[in-house]
């Protein structure tokens, strides 16, 4: 079994819609949670950064954490065509520049106009 | 800010020739960076921390000595590739990180390497 289990798509919706992406995990020593974006062959790019459960937004994204349920979620809010890319999680025991990330499949989200 | 370079973008190479990989931190020092190796499809895979000055640390099954790091500088750390053959081919992407910067890990966009 993966440590992070992400649900490969490719998830399909028409523009405007809200795109919904998640995350489960099995190891409760995570503690800091990441969503990146990555178009193809290009690098991640951070998108939110979380690491206490709740919600937490910005512009049209908005990222959730249950560590109780261990599982984590980003929302799109007005979503785009240029959102369509891959959604990677991402998840880390400890906060410091070394830390290891530990990674989901990826989602595939294409956004249709 | 927070840019990291890779060079080159992509490289064509021959069976049992070595490729180097160069991985920068434009404008921040990196304490630490790290190489990941992507297949089609698939997620990151971690190959190896290194941190400036000392000796990479490798994930298991990853050997290192066809994969070697050096991290010389806090911006700068090469990913060679020794007796480089066809299932090394794969899309290689570093990532560069630091206290000073919330400890968040920025990446570099990726190098394609083919091997003939």
């Amino acid at each position: 079994q993966k440590e992070v289990e992400q649900d490969p798509g490719p998830l399909s919706v028409p523009e405007g819609a809200i795109v919904s992406l998640n995350c489960t995990y099995s190891n409760s020593a995570f503690q800091y949670f990441m969503w990146y974006r990555q178009y193809s062959r290009k690098g991640p790019e951070l998108l939110m950064y979380t690491y206490s459960s709740g919600n937490k937004e910005d512009g049209r994204f908005t990222a959730q954490v249950d560590k109780s349920s261990k599982y984590i979620s980003l929302f799109i809010r007005d979503s785009q065509p240029s959102d369509s890319a891959t959604y990677l999680c991402a998840m880390s025991r400890i906060k410091a520049a070394g830390n290891k990330l530990t990674f989901g499949g990826g989602t595939r989200v294409l956004v249709k106009p | 800010g927070a840019v990291v370079s890779q060079h080159p973008s992509w490289v064509i190479c021959k069976s049992g020739t070595s490729v180097k990989i160069e991985c920068r931190s434009l404008d921040f020092q990196a304490t630490t960076m790290f190489w990941y190796r992507q297949f089609p499809k698939q997620s990151l895979m971690l190959m190896a921390t290194s941190n400036e000055g000392s000796k990479a640390t490798y994930e298991q099954g990853v050997e290192k000595d066809k994969f070697l790091i050096n991290h010389a500088s806090l911006t700068l750390s090469t990913l060679t590739v020794t007796s480089a053959h066809p299932e090394d081919s794969s899309f290689y992407i570093c990532s560069a990180a630091t206290s000073g910067r919330n400890n968040e890990q920025f990446f570099g966009p990726g190098t394609r390497l083919t091997v003939l």
